[in-house]
């Protein structure tokens, strides 16, 4: 057990709906990154926070956003849901900012869009 | 731009082989750190190993050892004697100075341990 809990573990809901997915770091970790894993697109980092600001971006689409709040804990919105954006989300965090620093995955959300 | 590639998609053994899966990546930094994870059946992300780009120690943990070589951009994990368990998904990943350690892994080898 990494310490990352994720909610929910699965979803399933269809195309052009919005659903949200929460992430609750570590105790005492600042930083949060948010990963998609697909099959044609492989593990993607999408997203990072640190302490409630916004730190780095990666392949996100316009359609998603995410948000750390004063608690720590992140959400990832998905909007106008596509059958691509099926995939296994991972959330991670990190004790702080910086090359180097362990990330430490949760167990994931398993997002299904029919 | 940085890159991780793990040509091998797949491995199968026979337990108590010795099984090397291999890592290239490409940087240009000259600070960074190297990752190995592992992703069981079960589909959660265990973390393996870091090391960081001044450290060509080679290193060893129980069955499990690393090979880092920096003149081949390289870092390779070798499990010794494979046990069934030892099946799953493996990822190489890199992060970058400045990068705001952001991961990029590479597509993963799947092993397969079979009796």
């Amino acid at each position: 057990d990494s310490g990352v809990t994720q909610t929910p573990k699965h979803l399933i809901t269809a195309t052009g709906q919005r659903v949200t997915l929460r992430c609750s770091p570590r105790s005492g970790d600042l930083s949060v990154y948010w990963y998609q894993q697909s099959l044609d697109q492989g593990l993607q980092f999408l997203i990072q926070y640190y302490n409630g600001e916004e730190r780095a971006k990666g392949n996100i689409l316009e359609r998603f956003s995410a948000q750390q709040f004063p608690d720590l804990h992140s959400e990832l919105n998905l909007s106008s849901l596509e059958l691509g954006d099926s995939a296994l989300y991972f959330c991670a965090s990190s004790v702080a900012i910086g090359v180097g620093y362990e990330q430490f995955f949760g167990p994931g959300t398993r997002l299904t869009v029919l | 731009a940085q890159k991780v590639t793990q040509a091998q998609t797949e491995i199968s053994v026979v337990e108590k082989e010795d099984v090397t899966l291999d890592c290239v990546y490409e940087t240009r930094d000259t600070t960074y750190y190297l990752f190995w994870y592992k992703q069981p059946p079960s589909g959660e992300l265990v973390f393996l190993i870091r090391r960081n780009s001044f450290d060509e120690q080679n290193e060893i943990s129980g069955r499990y050892s690393w090979n880092f070589q920096k003149s081949t951009s390289s870092f390779n994990f070798t499990i010794t004697a494979s046990q069934v368990v030892d099946s799953a998904v493996y990822f190489c990943a890199l992060s970058e100075a400045g990068t705001a350690s952001k991961l990029t892994f590479g597509t993963g080898t799947r092993l397969q341990v079979t009796l």
